[in-house]
């Protein structure tokens, strides 16, 4: 089975940093692109970040483009988001995705989410 | 790029609900879908406009051409209501609309 567990997150004042893991498990890490998808509660999904599965190739939303960096240890089968410079409008559900099969981009697997808040 | 859903399509149990998905030559693009409910993470429900992943029930089914993607969901059951959301690729960042609120009753 397919799990992806998220942890890192919690609260942080305004200029801050985190760092956000996803721990994944039932499938092959390594061979697989991951996302990062937060979501204001109560408002809809946005795309935050990809990475190719070796690493090699990493793309961002323009809102967090400088600020946030993904990366990943295929070896501990993790994913990670370092963000910096955090800002209220940053406040979200965090959620890891699974690149699914199939032409196109999709997200075949999520995790629960962890919850950032950006406050002082 | 945007994606424009209508926030909200209600249908009665039994019956055919069709969730619409709005962007400037959409169908050039692959879309898919999600369903969220309430406290709970996105669950993928159609990809590459008309697949099901696995465990998907039959009466989920999908579209894409011109300008629109649909969600079509035939016999809606209570369990079916839910948030639903669209996304596409537009080559350089992935697109969700806004989401629909689907009410069974």
């Amino acid at each position: 089975e397919v799990q992806l567990v998220e942890s890192g997150g919690g609260l942080v004042q305004p200029g801050g940093s985190l760092r956000l893991s996803c721990a994944a498990s039932g499938f092959t890490f390594s061979s697989y692109w991951m996302h990062w998808v937060r979501q204001v509660p109560g408002t809809g999904l946005v795309w935050v970040s990809h990475i190719n599965n070796d690493g090699s190739d990493t793309k961002y939303a323009d809102t967090v483009k400088g600020r946030f960096t993904i990366s990943r240890d295929n070896a501990k089968n993790t994913l990670y988001l370092q963000m910096n410079s955090l800002r209220a409008e940053d406040t979200a559900v965090y959620y890891c995705a699974r690149h699914g099969s199939g032409s196109g981009i999709s997200f075949d697997s999520w995790g629960q989410g962890t919850r950032v808040t950006v406050s002082s | 790029y945007e994606l424009t859903q209508p926030p909200s399509v209600s249908v009665s149990p039994g019956q055919t609900a069709s969730i619409t998905c709005s962007g400037d030559k959409l169908g050039d693009k692959y879309a898919c879908w999600y369903q969220q409910k309430p406290g709970q993470s996105p669950v993928l429900v159609i990809y590459q406009d008309s697949k099901r992943p696995s465990g998907i029930p039959e009466r989920f089914s999908g579209s894409n051409s011109g300008n629109t993607a649909t969600l079509t969901i035939s016999w809606a059951q209570p369990m079916d209501e839910a948030d639903y959301y669209c996304q596409a690729w537009d080559s350089t960042t992935v697109v969700f609309g806004g989401g629909t609120k689907l009410t069974v009753l």
